[in-house]
């Protein structure tokens, strides 16, 4: 089955900019989205399709997809956005989901 | 789009748990409905996924014959069963509507989850 891989924790300090990152084999031929799930709370998707934002999510969440490595990128981080964020993508063997297993984001 | 969930359980092992999951918002029979969990500190796990229009049902390998998900539209619910339950099954069980494009699908809503505790 396919395999996402994340990096356990990213720290960075408020204002700063965060960048998480999801490997997996050849992924940028997939289409990655991304969850943030904050302290006891339910997850939230923050991008989908790589790079596009649902309505309501700040334009300081972007990301990006190429090669094998997929980016979320967080711009001017706040204290509110420590959370862990998750990547997923569909395996094309069988359609089914699969999770990264998470980054915790820490802000200084 | 709101999903609400039914309330938290604790189950002795080998019984039975079935969660609901209220829809309301949309038209509930056009979004496949899929379910998810979260043991204590670790990540998400995909578990399976209904489609609310006909009940067809796709389940991950690793739940087959442990898994029941079913819908009924009158009420724009959905249901997960898992029975035989052990301790690692302990868990917090999201339902979330999938949105799917012909090569990828995305969780858009979730909701609030239910615990699950199995202890004896």
């Amino acid at each position: 089955s396919y395999v996402l891989t994340q990096a356990p924790s990213v720290s960075v300090a408020p204002r700063q900019t965060a960048r998480i990152t999801c490997g997996g084999n050849n992924i940028g031929s997939k289409s990655v989205h991304w969850y943030q799930q904050r302290p006891g709370q339910a997850p939230v998707l923050v991008v989908y399709d790589d790079s596009d934002r649902p309505s309501g999510i700040p334009g300081r969440f972007s990301g990006s997809n190429s090669g094998n490595t997929a980016t979320l990128t967080i711009s001017r981080v706040e204290a509110g956005d420590e959370a862990d964020y998750y990547c997923q993508v569909s395996d094309t063997t069988n359609d089914h989901p699969v999770f990264g297993g998470g980054t915790k984001l820490t802000v200084l | 789009v709101q999903l609400v969930q039914s309330g938290a359980e604790v189950k002795e092992p080998g019984a039975s748990v079935k969660l609901s999951c209220k829809a309301s918002g949309y038209t509930f029979y056009t979004y496949y409905m899929n379910w998810v969990r979260q043991a204590p500190g670790q990540g998400l796990e995909w578990m399976g996924i209904i489609n609310p229009s006909g009940g067809s049902t796709t389940y991950e390998q690793r739940f087959q014959g442990r898994v029941t998900m079913t819908r009924d539209t009158s009420t724009s619910t959905v249901y997960m069963e898992l029975s035989s339950l052990r301790y690692e099954d302990t868990a917090v069980y999201y339902c979330a509507r999938g949105d799917c494009t012909s090569t990828s699908c995305y969780y858009d809503s979730w909701g609030q989850g239910t615990l699950v505790t199995v202890s004896s």
